[in-house]
């Protein structure tokens, strides 16, 4: 019963280096986010979709694009890495925004940059 | 503008010492409130859903509860194994994004 898998669990990039951040859902959820834990500012949306084919833009998109690949998965990518990108990215689902139901998260990817 | 706020930032508690966990928040109408423990390493971890003044939940030693402005998870008589970090998060009306407050840290000291 694996729910929200994320991958990889940790990296270490340099400055101007890109990456994609992978997130899979196994519980047939349509709705899938991004978000961005730094100490002190809480959960910080990046990106969402609301729908297989759809993506929309959180509070803190600049610098990330996304990509809804399927109803599965949702990747986050990094094209030009910046030390302030540093922090411990999670990827959520639930089974749609309309119904007010939480969301199931993965372990996160804690993503360094140097 | 929709804000959450959690206080206090951190908390130690001895075994057995009972407590609550503030939740306040701004929004232009709540469409749900949602509590979460994160564990150091990992995901948040969804225990409680509120939607409407009023409304309790309880788990164990846990018991959410929701007024009109703010929301407080109660601890009775805690355990070591309650150390973690608590989150509180709300959906507002006419959108499907999600607040997140930065959270209550406790510690139960045995």
């Amino acid at each position: 019963n694996a729910g929200v898998t994320q991958t990889p669990k940790f990296q270490v990039l340099k400055t101007g280096q890109s990456m994609t951040l992978q997130c899979a859902q196994d519980m047939n959820h349509n709705s899938m986010y991004w978000y961005r834990q730094d100490p002190g500012m809480g959960l910080r949306l990046i990106y969402y979709s609301a729908s297989e084919g759809t993506t929309d833009k959180g509070e803190v998109p600049n610098g990330y694009n996304v990509s809804r690949l399927n109803k599965r998965e949702f990747s986050l990518r990094l094209e030009s890495a910046a030390p302030s990108q540093t922090s411990v990215y999670f990827c959520a689902s639930t089974r749609t925004v309309f119904d007010n139901q939480p969301q199931h998260f993965g372990d996160g990817t804690r993503l360094s940059i140097l | 503008e929709d804000q959450v706020t959690q206080s206090p930032e951190a908390l130690r508690l001895q075994e057995g010492e009972s407590s609550s966990l503030n939740c306040s928040y701004t929004v232009s109408g709540l469409r749900g409130l949602f509590w979460y423990r994160q564990d150091p390493g990992k995901g948040p971890e969804f225990l409680f859903t509120l939607y409407s003044a009023g409304e309790e939940k309880e788990k164990e030693r846990l018991k959410a509860t929701l007024t009109k402005k703010e929301s407080f998870l109660h601890i009775t008589a805690p355990k070591p194994e309650d150390s973690a970090t608590y989150l509180c998060a709300v959906q507002a009306s006419g959108t499907y994004k999600y607040i997140f407050g930065t959270g209550t840290r406790l510690k139960v000291l045995a």
